[in-house]
């Protein structure tokens, strides 16, 4: 079965900083992947997604992931952090023929300080 | 212009009174899912309607049973809530077919169900 593992809990970066949020799947095959944000008390919107046809993928907000088969990776970056990036992040994995079904990593809560 | 639509946002129910979470979506897609996330974790699936076709995750609690009676509603209904189903409730849907790529999901608000 696939698993996604987000390393790092919590991230705190100051404004105007580097954004390096890492994820790592597992998978038997090159699946879907996908990076979602939610802010508290809400549902998950989504950044970006990988589905093969390009291996840097470009997202909304300014954030973009590159897709690294030889190490199973699929890290989120932004160049220069804003406070309204502050909100946790969920990478997610999809295989084909699971009808779409996420299965998503523990999440990385992403601090912005002044 | 919401697309996916859950209702109600917040949620109390008694211990053991049966509770149902409603969701309704303008997209049209055919496949809609239905995730529990806990506080502090990820959300985890517990079933999706292919269609009319429903799939049950194998380790969801017989106590969650969902209904589809049409393409655009979705309903997740606990029978018998513990304290232990306090949660968001995320519904979302997609196109998602078992060839199809185009795997992104939408979702709604959340519905946060507190069981008291």
């Amino acid at each position: 079965a696939q698993s996604v593992t987000q390393l790092g809990s919590h991230v705190s970066v100051s404004e105007g900083a580097l954004v390096l949020l890492r994820c790592n799947y597992s998978s038997s095959v090159p699946p879907y992947l996908f990076w979602y944000v939610q802010y508290p008390n809400q549902g998950l919107q989504l950044l970006l997604k990988y589905t093969s046809a390009a291996t840097l993928v470009k997202g909304i907000n300014g954030f973009e992931a590159e897709f690294k088969k030889s190490e199973t990776s699929f890290h989120l970056t932004k160049p220069s952090a804003h406070m309204s990036d502050a909100a946790e992040y969920f990478c997610a994995v999809s295989d084909l023929g699971s009808y779409g079904k996420l299965t998503f990593g523990q999440g990385t809560i992403l601090t912005v300080h002044p | 212009d919401a697309m996916v639509i859950q209702n109600p946002r917040y949620q109390v129910t008694q211990f053991g009174k049966p509770v149902t979470l409603s969701c309704s979506q303008t997209l049209n897609h055919n496949v809609m899912y239905w995730y529990q996330q806990k506080s502090s974790q990820a959300p985890k699936l517990l079933f999706h309607y292919y269609d009319k076709d429903f799939n049950n995750e194998a380790d969801t609690p017989d106590n969650f049973q969902s209904r589809r009676p049409n393409t655009s509603f979705c309903f997740l209904d606990i029978r018998s809530p513990g304290l232990g189903d306090t949660a968001m409730y995320l519904c979302a849907t997609s196109r998602a077919g078992k060839t199809d790529m185009n795997t992104e999901a939408f979702f709604g608000q959340g519905t946060r169900l507190t069981v008291v």
